[in-house]
């Protein structure tokens, strides 16, 4: 089955604190795509980064890095120095031939809040 | 470019009204869907459609209808509407190949009473 799983249902930091989000994925494909997606209290979904399965190098963009590894199924997102700005419901998807057809499975999100 | 336009942004129905939901994309995407959103359920696949004419349902199809008579356009219509069809509803678009990052649309906010 094709599955992701986000377990971290809400998460409340100070500003200025380090946060990790977890992803753990499960899939019996050998190419696979695996997303982030921010939701900011307006409401709309805002795409971050895309990693496929093939490359497992940590990406860093700024204060968000991405640490993605296939031994363990994860696919982490970690905000240093975290700002206000950054409270959002954050997904972490999979993108993956489902049944004959190409389709995006979302984790259950989870809710950053980021206290001043 | 607009994107992917959503229509409307919130709703109220009653239960047992009918009801479409408009989504139109200027992007030429091959690939459109839609998902609701609960809480603490992520976003769910509806039904989705890989190119004008072609329609397939995802994880939750039931009480809900699409069609895609053209490349631009995907509503997604409630035929009955039931209160457990309370929900955020979003469309996405993206070109073909699992590959490509998908836009979503603003949201419907729709309440079933």
């Amino acid at each position: 089955a094709q599955k992701v799983t986000q377990a971290q249902t809400e998460i409340s930091v100070v500003e200025k604190e380090d946060v990790t989000l977890d992803c753990v994925y499960e899939t019996r494909d050998t190419t696979y795509y695996l997303f982030w997606y921010k939701q900011p209290p307006s409401g709309e979904l805002v795409f971050l980064i895309r990693r496929n399965s093939f490359d497992e190098q940590n990406e860093i963009s700024g204060r968000y890095s991405w640490n993605f590894q296939k031994s363990t199924s994860s696919f982490n997102f970690t905000i240093t120095a975290s700002q206000v700005v950054d409270s959002a419901v954050y997904f972490c998807a999979l993108s993956a031939f489902i049944q004959g057809a190409q389709k995006l499975v979302f984790g259950q999100g989870t809710r950053l809040t980021i206290n001043p | 470019n607009a994107g992917v336009t959503q229509t409307p942004k919130f709703q109220v129905l009653k239960t047992g009204q009918s009801m479409t939901l408009q989504c139109a994309q200027d992007m030429n995407h091959e690939y459109m869907s839609w998902y609701r959103q609960d809480p603490g359920m992520g976003l769910r696949l509806i039904h989705y459609s890989v190119g004008a004419g072609i329609t397939d349902q995802g994880e939750v199809p039931n009480g809900y209808n699409v069609s895609r008579s053209t490349t631009e356009d995907f509503p997604l219509r409630l035929l009955s509407a039931a209160p457990s069809q309370t929900s955020v509803y979003f469309c996405a678009s993206r070109l073909q190949g699992f590959n490509t990052e998908a836009f979503f649309g603003q949201g419907t906010r729709l309440t079933v009473v």
